[in-house]
């Protein structure tokens, strides 16, 4: 029982360049949810999604895109990453909503 | 501004004291919950109080909520050079999210 995977653990990008931040658990939740992390600023929301099918912007969405692909998986993805984008990105997941969320151990981004 | 803040900011004490730490929000909420983060890994949960709880307790952890004054404090009991980290309230505002504070940082001295 993996609880809540990501990958990659670290990325290092270029200005311009486009990732995708891959997400998985294994613990048949239906909200999963995508946050990113700075120094002393705690944990923003960037989308979520309350259940498989739907999606919805957090407190920090630009430049940022999701994809429920299905129950399990939700991807970030950066079309074109700028240095604001240098954060530690997790991924959570919680049933039901707003309960406890489990964590991922983050992926390191770094925009050069 | 963020919803929850937590106050102090950054808290050093020797192994067998006691820490606490308060988080103070804005608006009404449905819980709110406290998480801890060791340096360099992901948020682990470790208590859920909801809006019509006054305290819980869990091990040598103890949590309050007072939805009159909007805050919250956690008490970690006889801390451990474990206990270092830091730890982070979260509110949830809506049925779907939460929102998390900045966070209070840890030190716990042997």
């Amino acid at each position: 029982n993996a609880g809540v995977t990501q990958t990659p653990k670290f990325q290092v990008l270029k200005t311009g360049q486009s990732m995708t931040l891959q997400c998985a658990q294994d613990m048949n939740h239906n909200s999963m949810y995508w946050y990113r992390q700075d120094p002393g600023m705690g944990l923003r929301l960037i989308y979520y999604s309350a259940s498989e099918g739907t999606t919805d912007k957090g407190e920090v969405p630009n430049g940022y895109n999701v994809s429920r692909l299905n129950k399990r998986e939700f991807s970030l993805r950066l079309e074109s990453a700028a240095p604001s984008q240098t954060s530690v990105y997790f991924c959570a997941s919680s049933d039901p909503p707003a309960d406890t969320q489990y964590f991922g151990p983050g992926t390191r981004l770094t925009v050069l | 501004s963020q919803q929850g803040e937590e106050d102090p900011q950054a808290l050093s004490i020797q192994e067998g004291e006691n820490a606490t730490m308060n988080c103070s929000y804005k608006t009404s909420i449905n819980n709110l919950q406290w998480y801890r983060q060791n340096s360099g890994r992901g948020l682990v949960h470790l208590i859920l109080i909801r809006s019509n709880e006054r305290e819980k307790h869990s091990g040598r952890l103890r949590v309050t909520l007072d939805t009159s004054k909007k805050s919250s404090s956690l008490l970690i009991t006889a801390s451990r050079a474990a206990d270092t980290a830091s730890y982070f309230c979260a509110t949830a505002l809506w049925a779907d999210k939460l929102i998390f504070g900045t966070g209070t940082r840890l030190q716990v001295f042997p």
